[in-house]
């Protein structure tokens, strides 16, 4: 069974902060691996579309690194900001036989403290 | 604007009563699916469908079906809905397979009793 592993599942930031979140997933038959941000009463956002290993992609204050042989992906928020609070999902895309198949991970809550 | 729209948003039904929910997108994307969202459960995929007539299951069909007549389209059809139904339900498109970013519908919430 493929599993997506996010940690950790709730965090709690003080604005200003930095912080960081994982990733974890099968290192085998990988494709792409997605972040989106969820914000509570809204539908899921793609944040980035990663393919590469070793790819790093950023957008203003977020960023994002991956490491296929390893099977992990790093989310990190450089000074938090209110508007950050949301939870962070990632996905994983694997090549299947027939058709490719995607594994999302239960997600990570990130609280931003005034 | 580009968007994926579902309907309706929230619902509540009784066991056995045939329910539809609708999914449209603007954008001509070619792959569309749904997902599910259960409390303490990652998004799990129920259908999706690489074009138009193409449908295929995804990891928890049982209980649903689909059709894919026209490209903007994909409704979600219940035959007779279960409480284990219950759910928060997303619609998505990409323009070019699962690989690609996924546009979320705004939700359906529904609520079997």
């Amino acid at each position: 069974i493929l599993n997506v592993e996010q940690s950790p599942q709730s965090l709690h930031v003080q604005e200003g902060d930095s912080t960081n979140f994982t990733c974890s997933f099968p290192s085998s038959n990988f494709y792409a691996l997605h972040w989106y941000r969820w914000e509570t009463a809204k539908s899921p956002e793609a944040l980035f579309v990663m393919t590469l290993n070793g790819d790093e992609k950023k957008k203003g204050r977020i960023s994002a690194t991956l490491n296929t042989k390893e099977g992990y992906s790093y989310l990190y928020i450089k000074g938090s900001q209110p508007e950050d609070s949301a939870t962070y999902l990632c996905a994983f895309i694997v090549r299947g036989n027939r058709d490719d198949k995607i594994i999302f991970g239960k997600g990570t809550r990130l609280h931003i403290l005034p | 604007e580009a968007q994926v729209t579902q309907n309706p948003r929230y619902l509540i039904t009784v066991t056995g009563k045939k329910l539809t929910v609708t999914c449209s997108q603007n954008m001509n994307h070619e792959y569309m699916s749904w997902y599910r969202q259960d409390p303490g459960l990652g998004l799990r995929q129920i259908y999706y469908s690489m074009n138009v007539e193409v449908t295929d299951k995804g990891d928890v069909p049982e209980g649903y079906k689909v059709s894919r007549k026209e490209k903007r389209n994909f409704p979600l059809i219940l035959e007779s809905p279960s409480p284990n139904q219950t759910s928060l339900y997303f619609c998505a498109s990409s323009p070019g397979g699962i690989a690609y970013e996924q546009y979320f519908g705004p939700g359906t919430r529904l609520t079997v009793t």
